[in-house]
């Protein structure tokens, strides 16, 4: 199976802050990599596909790219509703897998 | 506008089995492949499985964890899914959503426990 790994676990940032998050794949996926938004009691919120492609509806703060096995996240400038938890998820091969989550924090 | 709907949680002993429902409404039903995913209390999320489309000859895929106990199929008259869980473990108590990965629903709970 292909394994996710996301770093860092947790974060604190502030408004305003640039945020990056990376997703490692233990083997190639191209670019079949979703990232999605996850708030307390709620489903999760597709932000980009295709490692690069943003959603439709979500802000163009949030941008994805890839390097290789190693994908990133990365938000321009935070804002108050972006404190959440971040996963990634490979839809390359099955079984499709999850990264274990990143938690952003207000600082 | 786009509706997905989960049903059929509850609590279940260990052992026991249910038959989880996600019903839909405002996209092309028939020509989605339906995932369900997977979330513990605290927990991240967990790919559980999919079904492809009629085109994709209504093939399925399941994680190591769930597979041979869990099944997915699908009616496509009733833009419906569903997720039979069968020999369920208290490992499984969670929060399960059916999603097309853009769409998702708002889970239903299960709980295993004696």
């Amino acid at each position: 199976d292909i394994q996710l790994t996301q770093s860092p676990s947790f974060l604190s940032a502030s408004v305003g802050d640039r945020l990056t998050i990376t997703c490692r794949a233990s083997q190639g996926i191209s670019s079949f990599l979703a990232w999605y938004q996850q708030k307390s009691g709620r489903a999760p919120k597709l932000l980009i596909y295709g490692a690069s492609t943003l959603q439709t509806g979500v802000p163009s703060r949030f941008s994805g790219s890839r390097s290789g096995t190693e994908f990133t996240l990365t938000v321009s400038s935070l804002q108050p509703e972006d404190f959440a938890t971040y996963y990634c998820l490979q839809l390359s091969a099955f079984p499709f897998t999850f990264g274990p989550g990143t938690t952003v924090d207000i600082k | 506008e786009v509706q997905m709907v989960e049903s059929g949680g509850g609590l279940v002993q260990p052992g026991g089995s249910l038959k989880l429902s996600c019903s839909t409404s405002g996209f092309t039903f028939s020509g989605s492949a339906i995932h369900w995913v997977r979330q513990a209390s605290g927990k991240g999320l967990e790919w559980i499985g999919l079904i492809r489309s009629k085109g994709y000859g209504y093939a399925t895929a399941y994680g190591a964890s769930v597979k041979g106990r869990f099944t997915i199929s699908r009616d496509d008259s009733k833009k419906t899914a569903f997720l039979q869980v069968n020999s369920l473990k208290t490992e499984d108590t969670a929060v399960y959503f059916c999603t097309t990965t853009n769409y998702w629903g708002q889970g239903t709970l299960v709980t295993v426990s004696s």
